[in-house]
């Protein structure tokens, strides 16, 4: 059972233009989402999260919106840039007491083209 | 120091063969993590420690055997795998603590093993 779901494999994305790529989840109890970017041969590099108790955070040209009531997180880039390609993960988590566990979705891999 | 390094970048052995993955942080950081992560797929938890204590083992088959000799270091020791076996595998750490830092794992750049 995916508990996390990422159903875009892949986004085409001209240079400049807002890239957003699409997250939902099933399980209400998850307290933070996370967004990771990863290069071929690279590990996951860490973007940007969001609380459970908000529904937007920005960083610079990325922002999370988060839709509680939907199940649904989004992550937006503007104005996206070629060096922007790359496979972008969904995680989430709920701290108990045996450790952080993330949960991560199946990834979209994100082509910016000049 | 915001990273995790890991050691070595590639490693190929054969079925018999007994190696070792080093991982190693300096942020402070008592949580610390193995994934598994195979081409086109997202990472896969097998062992978490917090506190130099296991505290998760994800039904990972014996022959990957993981050790944390102190609150900076994390090994993971390999014997006997199978070619399935072959995949990037990635160190990761987190504070450990609940709320919002303590859920943002860093990753290292990973360790690609092949078994031949």
């Amino acid at each position: 059972d995916q508990q996390v779901k990422q159903n875009s494999p892949s986004l085409s994305v001209q240079e400049g233009r807002i890239s957003i790529l699409n997250c939902d989840y099933t399980n209400s109890m998850f307290d933070y989402f996370l967004w990771y970017k990863k290069y071929p041969a690279e590990g996951p590099t860490f973007l940007i999260s969001i609380s459970s108790i908000k529904d937007k955070n920005e960083d610079g040209r990325f922002t999370v919106f988060l839709n509680k009531s939907a199940k649904h997180l989004s992550l937006h880039i503007v104005p996206s840039q070629p060096g922007d390609s790359a496979v972008y993960f969904c995680a989430a988590s709920g701290w108990d007491n045996q450790g952080g566990k993330l949960i991560f979705g199946q990834g979209t891999e994100l082509s910016v083209k000049p | 120091d915001t990273e995790v390094t890991q050691t070595p970048k590639h490693l190929v052995m054969g079925m018999t063969n007994k190696k070792s993955l080093k991982c190693e942080q300096h942020m402070g950081h008592r949580a610390m993590y193995w994934y598994k992560q195979k081409a086109k797929k997202p990472p896969e938890l097998m062992f978490v420690y917090s506190y130099e204590k296991l505290s998760i083992n994800e039904s990972v088959p014996s022959r990957f055997s993981p050790e944390c000799p102190n609150s900076s270091l994390l090994n993971l020791h390999l014997h006997a795998l199978q070619p399935e076996d072959s995949a990037l595998y990635l160190c990761a750490s987190s504070q450990m603590t609940s709320g919002l830092l303590g859920n943002e794992q860093f990753f290292g750049p990973g360790t690609r093993l092949t078994v031949l």
